[in-house]
């Protein structure tokens, strides 16, 4: 058990509808960022929050959206949903996004899109 | 950030030491070489980091050259275990808003054979 928590760890739902994935950081850990990894892309980076505020954006579609809350568990939601979005969703959180820290990423959610 | 070569796969025999390489020719002095890997779509786990000496912990060697322009991951005695994709990668010091992301390439293939 790495500390970070996402849930749920498996997720089936059809074209079109709306979902969102759930990620608690360790304790402690102020920085969450969200990553996605599909089999032909592998891991892209999402998004990063620190202590409830954006903080960089990657490759992240308009039909996704993240937030951090007070209390620094963070949440993707991802809708309209496209075939193509199938793919393992891995959080990872830091202390700090300063470069003496490493990341602890979570188990991840694999969301299948049918 | 820097990008990064590392060859596609690589095999070693339980027992022995896996060295890993990595080109990072482009690198910035402000950069850092960081080394994770992935055991079969696990959350990616964090190995070593290091700026310009040569670092070592309980998982790993980490040996940078001289000119910082590769590096190599150690792992000494390697187990059945230890079959997973490396990924190294490099990564912007602190300030900006791009330092908080971690840039996965495409790894390493690790295959460690009894």
């Amino acid at each position: 058990d790495s500390g970070v928590t996402q849930t749920p760890k498996h997720l089936i739902t059809a074209t079109g509808q709306r979902v969102t994935l759930r990620c608690s950081p360790r304790s402690g850990d102020l920085s969450v960022y969200w990553y996605q990894q599909s089999l032909d892309q592998g891991l892209q980076f999402l998004i990063h929050y620190y202590n409830g505020e954006e903080r960089a954006k990657g490759n992240i579609l308009e039909r996704f959206s993240a937030q951090q809350f007070p209390d620094l568990h963070s949440e993707l939601n991802l809708s309209s949903l496209e075939l193509g979005d199938s793919a393992l969703y891995f959080c990872a959180s830091s202390v700090s996004t300063g470069t003496n820290y490493g990341y602890t990423f979570g188990s991840g959610t694999r969301l299948t899109v049918v | 950030d820097a990008k990064t070569t590392q060859p596609p796969s690589m095999d070693c025999a339980e027992g022995r030491a896996a060295n890993l390489p990595c080109n990072h020719s482009t690198i910035s002095g402000n950069e850092y070489v960081y080394w994770y890997r992935q055991i079969h779509s696990q959350g990616p786990q964090y190995i070593i980091h290091g700026l310009k000496n040569n670092e070592t912990n309980e998982m790993a060697s980490l040996i940078i050259t001289e000119d910082r322009k590769s590096s190599t991951l150690i792992l000494p005695h390697a187990t059945l275990r230890d079959t997973a994709v490396y990924y190294c990668i490099v990564r912007v010091a602190a300030g900006g808003t791009s330092y908080g992301k971690l840039t996965f390439g495409q790894g390493t293939i690790l295959t460690v054979h009894p």
